[in-house]
């Protein structure tokens, strides 16, 4: 993997159903990988930092896992609820803070 | 009491006009970033700034350059605006050197850029 891919590109899922979406990096180097929530109209808003292996955040329904050796982490929203709707971006920093690189975000909508 | 906050909102100039983005943040951090939402809606950063060292997106044209009058602004002027410059820019700070468990962004609304 070259670039910090996100998948699926976008998913729509039904009120209270469970869902998660995957963040693939380039696993050299690493640093810290950001999990970013982003509404319409509206700026990223940090959702979790991670940084070592084997990481796991939790923020109410929704959390988060990590494996740098392999280069993933995946997002998981427990009993989406309509508010959940939004793009959620993940950020793989590499040694060197400005080295930041986005993917293109997974937009999640959640149907009531 | 908005922690970064970019002015103006909208921008609409004409092509061949330069213009400015200011930046502010009150967070008491010690970078700031610069990044272009494209077409396709994806994030690419730009610039990232310290009071050490600038550090640009190799991508990013010469017209577009960053200038800090101070840790808490970093705004962003472009000269001799292009039709390809529309785009929403967003302005963003972080917290370095205290380890990377502290580096998350936090970014400001943005400001829409049209050019005609």
């Amino acid at each position: 993997i070259l670039n910090v891919e996100q998948s699926p590109q976008s998913l729509h899922v039904q009120e209270g159903d469970s869902t998660n979406f995957t963040c693939s990096f380039p696993s050299s180097n690493f640093y810290a990988l950001h999990w970013y929530r982003w509404e319409t109209a509206k700026s990223p808003e940090a959702l979790f930092v991670m940084t070592l292996n084997g990481d796991e955040k939790k923020k109410g329904r929704i959390s988060a896992t990590l494996n740098t050796k392999e280069g993933y982490s995946y997002l998981y929203i427990k009993g989406s609820q309509p508010e959940d709707s939004a793009t959620y971006l993940c950020a793989r920093l590499i040694w060197g803070y400005q080295k930041v690189t986005f993917g293109t975000g997974t937009k999640l909508q959640v149907i009531p | 009491d908005t922690a970064v906050s970019q002015t103006p909102k909208y921008l609409v100039t004409q092509m061949g006009n330069d213009k400015s983005i200011k930046c502010e943040q009150n967070l008491g951090h010690d970078t700031m970033y610069w990044y272009k939402q494209d077409s396709k809606k994806f994030l690419k950063i730009m610039f990232s700034y310290n009071n050490k060292e600038l550090i640009i997106n190799e991508t990013v044209p010469n017209r577009f350059s960053p200038k800090s009058p101070d840790k808490a602004h970093l705004n962003l002027h472009i000269n001799s605006l292009e039709l390809g410059d529309s785009a929403v820019y967003f302005c963003a700070s972080s917290q370095e050197g205290q380890g990377a468990k502290n580096t998350e962004a936090f970014f400001g609304q943005g400001t829409r850029l049209t050019v005609v």
